[in-house]
């Protein structure tokens, strides 16, 4: 356990639906970093927070995918409009400096 | 995209021996990190190495680096059993580092200690 919390852990949902994660993170870490991975596959970098501010998105983050960290703290990530090419683990870390704490992932089915 | 690529994609080995696993990548570096990941578990830092270093030993874990050839390799000595993981090397963002970037990872190697 690295100390950073996923929740929920597990979603299914239906093709169009929205969803929401959240991610809470080490206290004293000011950031936080989102990541996709699908199977067979390393994580790969949607977005990173320092403190509240969102300071870099990947071309992978759509306009369907929006996230925020309000007050610095926990983070969410919310999807639109699902599709199937959403399925995948999606993981939150965070971090003082140079090392990445991750936590368990959300992994996502989308039917 | 991923930068890194780790070399054996799969690699089997016997309880007791060791492995040993390389990572290649694209763009200067700050520095490299590898992690562990176990079936379907969020991943584990294992060991950073800067880009100013050129081996670094943690515990039973050896890591080397050469910028010069943008490699990397870690070596895990007297494996257990409970080292059987998926283990990815990343990379920072180089220049622009800060973080920002977030890490880029490779498509791992997938570790199976036989007992």
């Amino acid at each position: 356990d690295t100390g950073v919390s996923q929740d929920p852990r597990h979603k299914i949902t239906k093709r169009g639906q929205n969803v929401t994660f959240r991610c809470d993170p080490i206290s004293e870490h000011n950031r936080l970093y989102w990541y996709r991975q699908t199977l067979g596959q390393g994580p790969e970098f949607l977005t990173y927070f320092q403190n509240e501010a969102q300071l870099e998105k990947s071309r992978l983050l759509s306009d369907r995918f929006s996230a925020e960290r309000p007050k610095g703290s926990f983070s969410t990530l919310e999807i639109q409009r699902t599709e199937q090419g959403d399925s995948a683990m999606y993981l939150c870390a965070s971090s003082p400096a140079e090392t990445q704490y991750f936590g368990p992932g959300t992994r996502l089915l989308v039917l | 995209s991923q930068q890194g690529e780790e070399d054996p994609q799969a690699l089997s080995i016997q309880e007791g021996e060791n492995a040993t696993m390389n990572c290649s990548y694209k763009t200067s570096i700050n520095n490299l990190q590898w992690y562990r990941q176990n079936s379907g578990r969020g991943l584990v830092h294992l060991i950073l190495i800067r880009s100013n270093e050129r081996e670094k030993h943690s515990g039973r874990l050896r890591v080397t680096l050469d910028t010069s050839k943008k490699s990397s390799s870690l070596l895990i000595t007297a494996s257990r059993a409970a080292d059987t993981a998926s283990y990815f090397c990343a990379t920072d963002g180089g220049v622009s580092g800060g973080g920002a970037d977030g890490l880029t990872f490779g498509k791992g190697t997938h570790l199976i200690i036989q007992p």
